[in-house]
Order: structure tokens, then sequence, then C-alpha cells
């Protein structure tokens, strides 16, 4: 059964930088595409971006300047990192199996962007 | 404002079935699968649906996907009151070169 469980601070201030880590059980990290999604309060989702280990990520051209995503195999795990956080980053952060759609995900870390 | 376009609400009473629809166009779901994905209330997503109309195991029957140029349909027959949940497309756009969605389909059950 794959797994995927995010872990990182529930709280940011702003103009700090978020780092979550995705650890991943039942599946290996270099055989699949990963990816991180958000979801804002009450709104719809957003795709981040997603990492395969021997590629360059991609990343959402919204997102492009602020976001690194990178893999840990070693650890089974993947990361995020998005920089120059504001309010408007307030979200849940999923870590997700699938590059262009996705299978397993994990159950969300709520983000909170605030002084 | 979501690059697919899905009906904000629908309902329908027990054991009815419901349509919902998610419109797109040329650079998503015109040139790729379309895929939906399941949030039950104070849940992560589920998919739900794969390449159009699959069904990952596990899935019941009752639901069904179809695409047909820019648009897909998700089909749930025989609701039941654990259907009440968020309904969400979602496919790869190539001139944006992102993953995209709907904003949700929220549906009720009566």
């Amino acid at each position: 059964q794959v797994q995927l469980q995010e872990s990182g601070p529930g709280l940011v201030e702003p103009s700090e930088t978020l780092s979550l880590t995705c650890t991943v059980s039942g599946a290996s990290i270099s055989s699949y595409y990963w990816s991180w999604i958000r979801q804002s309060p009450g709104k719809g989702l957003e795709w981040i971006g997603y990492i395969y280990y021997s590629e360059s990520p991609n990343y959402n051209p919204s997102l492009k300047s602020r976001v690194a995503i990178s893999t840990d195999t070693s650890n089974r795990q993947f990361s995020l990192h998005l920089s120059s956080m504001t309010a408007a980053d307030t979200a849940v952060y999923y870590c997700v199996r699938g590059g262009k759609w996705y299978d397993f995900w994990g159950q969300g870390r709520l983000v909170t962007v605030s002084s | 404002q979501s690059v697919l376009t899905q009906p904000p609400s629908v309902s329908a009473a027990p054991g009815q079935q419901v349509t919902i629809s998610c419109s797109g166009s040329s650079s998503n779901i015109g040139n790729d699968y379309a895929f939906w994905y399941q949030q039950l209330p104070g849940t992560a997503p589920k998919l739900l649906i794969y390449d159009n109309n699959k069904r990952p195991s596990g899935i019941p029957d009752r639901f069904s996907g179809s695409k047909s140029g820019t648009s897909a349909t998700l089909d749930i027959t025989g609701l039941q009151t654990g259907d009440e949940a968020d309904y969400y497309c979602g496919t790869w756009d190539n001139s944006l070169s992102v993953g995209v969605f709907g904003g949700g389909t929220k549906l009720t059950v009566l």
C-alpha cells in the first residue's frame, strides 16, 4: 500500500521560506513522478510542480521564481521549498504520486502565513 | 478562475443519477486524458477516474467517465448519501505546461 506523509511547519511568517517534506512508503521514489498540489481554504486545487529523480523539475510558471522541488531517494522523501511566502500562500499542501495525474495523496499539511 | 470549467454544484435524490461536466480547450482536455477526483469533507482528494474512463481498483462501477472533444463528463448512478463530496476534473495543459483542474463541483444528495 502506497502511503505519503507531509511534514513541516504549520505556521510561516511573511517573507519566509516554506519547507515541506513528503515521506513515501510502499513505492520507490526513483520509479515515479512526484508532485506538490495545494488548496487554499475553501478553494480549488492548484498544481505546484513535479519531479522525477533523474530529470529537471517542472514548475507552475506562476510560482516558478519562488519554488524548488527535490528528491532524497536514500530517505524515500521529496521536498518542497517555497520562498517569499505571503498570506496568499496560506493553503493545505498535498504531496502526491504522479506528474500529470495523481493516484496517491498525502493527508495534507495546513500551512498558515502569519506573523 | 480555473482553466477547466465545472458547475459549482449539482444535486439529486438518493438512488438517482447525476452528471458533472468539465469543459476545457484544445490545449488540455482536447489533447490529453481527463481525470476525476473525489474529495470527501475534511479529507484529501482521491482518484476516481483516470484516462477518461478507467476506474482504479476499489472504485465502484456506479462512477463512470467519458470524454468528447474538449469536454469530459463524470456520471454517478445509484446515488448514496456517502457520495456527497466535491468533485474535481483535471488534466495537463500542453500550452501552459501545467497541471490544471476545474473549480470543483459540490454534490448534494438530497
